[in-house]
């Protein structure tokens, strides 16, 4: 069962553009949600997180929007470039003592120049 | 550098074997996970061990094992290997388990079975 559902699969945008990728998940037990980026070779970094009690966090040009009463949440890469391109996954973190990661399929995402 | 720490990055090996990947967390950090991440299944949890003991265990195969030792690095030992075991494995850590800002993850070991 797949708990935490992203799209797109992947996703091609302009330099300057904006780049937006949803997630949805059903459980929950989960109380945070973090975003991972990972380039090719490397194992994933944490680049941005939020709580459920928060609706949007902000950093730098990475956005997270988060709806708890649908149980989804997004990330958005303002003025996007071609350094972002990578792979991003989206995450949550259930309750409890074990903390265990679940990751979303993961979006490609390549910055045109 | 992440400061976790896995060797070897990669590992080329015949159906059948057995091998042994290693993971040394982060200095201070008590929890190791093990993730399996392959094209089809994206990143699936394996184990998770806290301070050497078992914590939670995910889609691990049986012929998977992994512990944790006294001094927190961690092994996971895969046997009778198939050419669908081919994958990255990472491990992660973290200072307790999962914490507020999630795990740190090594750069991974490149399993090829042939």
């Amino acid at each position: 069962q797949q708990q935490v559902k992203q799209s797109p699969q992947s996703l091609i945008v302009q330099k300057g553009g904006i780049s937006i990728i949803n997630c949805a998940y059903e459980n929950t037990a989960f109380d945070y949600f973090p975003w991972y980026q990972q380039f090719p070779g490397k194992g994933p970094a944490l680049l941005i997180a939020i709580r459920p009690d928060v609706s949007e966090k902000k950093e730098g040009r990475f956005t997270i929007s988060f709806n708890k009463s649908a149980k989804q949440f997004s990330l958005h890469i303002m003025d996007s470039q071609p350094g972002d391109s990578a792979t991003y996954f989206c995450a949550a973190i259930s309750s409890g003592s074990a903390r265990q990661l679940t990751f979303g399929s993961g979006t490609q995402l390549t910055v045109l120049p | 550098d992440s400061g976790v720490t896995q060797t070897p990055k990669h590992l080329i090996t015949a159906t059948g074997q057995r091998v042994t990947l290693r993971c040394s967390p982060r200095s201070g950090d008590l929890s190791v996970y093990w993730y399996q991440q392959s094209l089809d299944q994206g990143l699936q949890f394996l184990i998770h061990y806290y301070n050497g003991e078992e914590r939670a265990k995910g889609n691990i195969l049986e012929r998977f094992s992994a512990q944790q030792f006294p001094d927190l690095h961690s092994e996971l030992n895969l046997s009778s290997l198939e050419l669908g075991d081919s994958a990255l494995y990472f491990c992660a850590s973290s200072a307790q388990g999962g914490g507020l800002y999630g795990y740190t993850f090594g750069s991974g070991t490149r399993l090829t079975v042939v």
